[in-house]
């Protein structure tokens, strides 16, 4: 079964310091991959999916994540941090011959000021 | 456009009890799946309605069933409630089994 693998749980940058969150998928095939964003107490709020198209993804807030199958990697980044970003991030994949989403174990983005 | 919606936003409950959440799909999508969030972790996905019938189910018990109405809502009920069941549960509409699920707020729920 596919999987995702964030690495790191905690990232601390600075205000308007590059982000980068990691996610690495288990597939052999492209899957359809997804950030979700997750603030304090709320649900989650979708960033950007990759779906077999372009493999550099935009996103809203700011975000992107380039789709690399020879590091089987979607990494998430933000050029410039806000404080507004701080929240709870998951990597989630679609896993073939299912529907529903299988998610990471999330990564806490902590901006400082 | 209203987005997902669903109630009760908090509950507290006692071990042995039975509950049950409510999920509003966003308009226009037919698809709900239910996840739970324990705290600390990732969503797991509980199961997924379509066609008011379960299409796919995660590896939870039997304790956890779900309805879909005619109108694409949906309802989550947990039976015989254990402390482990303490956690968030987050509802997630689509428009198709396989497309991009938005997700509500979610249900706090609190077994004592």
């Amino acid at each position: 079964a596919q999987s995702v693998t964030q690495l790191g749980s905690h990232v601390s940058v600075s205000e308007g310091a590059l982000v980068l969150l990691r996610c690495n998928y288990s597939s052999s095939v492209p899957p359809y991959l997804f950030w979700y964003v997750q603030y304090p107490n709320q649900g989650l709020q979708l960033l950007l999916k990759y779906t077999s198209a372009a493999t550099l993804v935009k996103g809203i807030n700011g975000f992107e994540a380039e789709f690399k199958k020879s590091e089987t990697s979607f990494h998430l980044t933000k050029p410039s941090a806000h404080m507004s970003d701080a929240a709870e991030y998951f990597c989630a994949v679609i896993q073939t011959g299912a529907n529903n989403l299988f998610f990471g174990t999330g990564t806490r983005l902590t901006v400082i000021p | 456009d209203a987005g997902v919606t669903q109630s009760p936003t908090h509950l507290i409950k006692t071990r042995g009890q039975q509950v049950t959440l409510r999920c509003s799909p966003k308009s226009g999508h037919d698809t709900v799946s239910w996840y739970q969030q324990a705290l600390g972790q990732g969503p797991q996905f509980i199961f997924q309605y379509y066609e008011e019938e379960e299409r796919q189910r995660g590896n939870f018990p039997d304790r956890f069933s779900g309805h879909q109405f005619p109108n694409y809502s949906s309802e989550l009920n947990v039976n015989a409630l254990l402390l482990g069941d303490s956690a968030l549960y987050l509802c997630a509409s689509s428009l198709g089994q396989r497309e991009t699920q938005y997700f509500g707020p979610g249900t706090r729920l609190l077994v004592l």
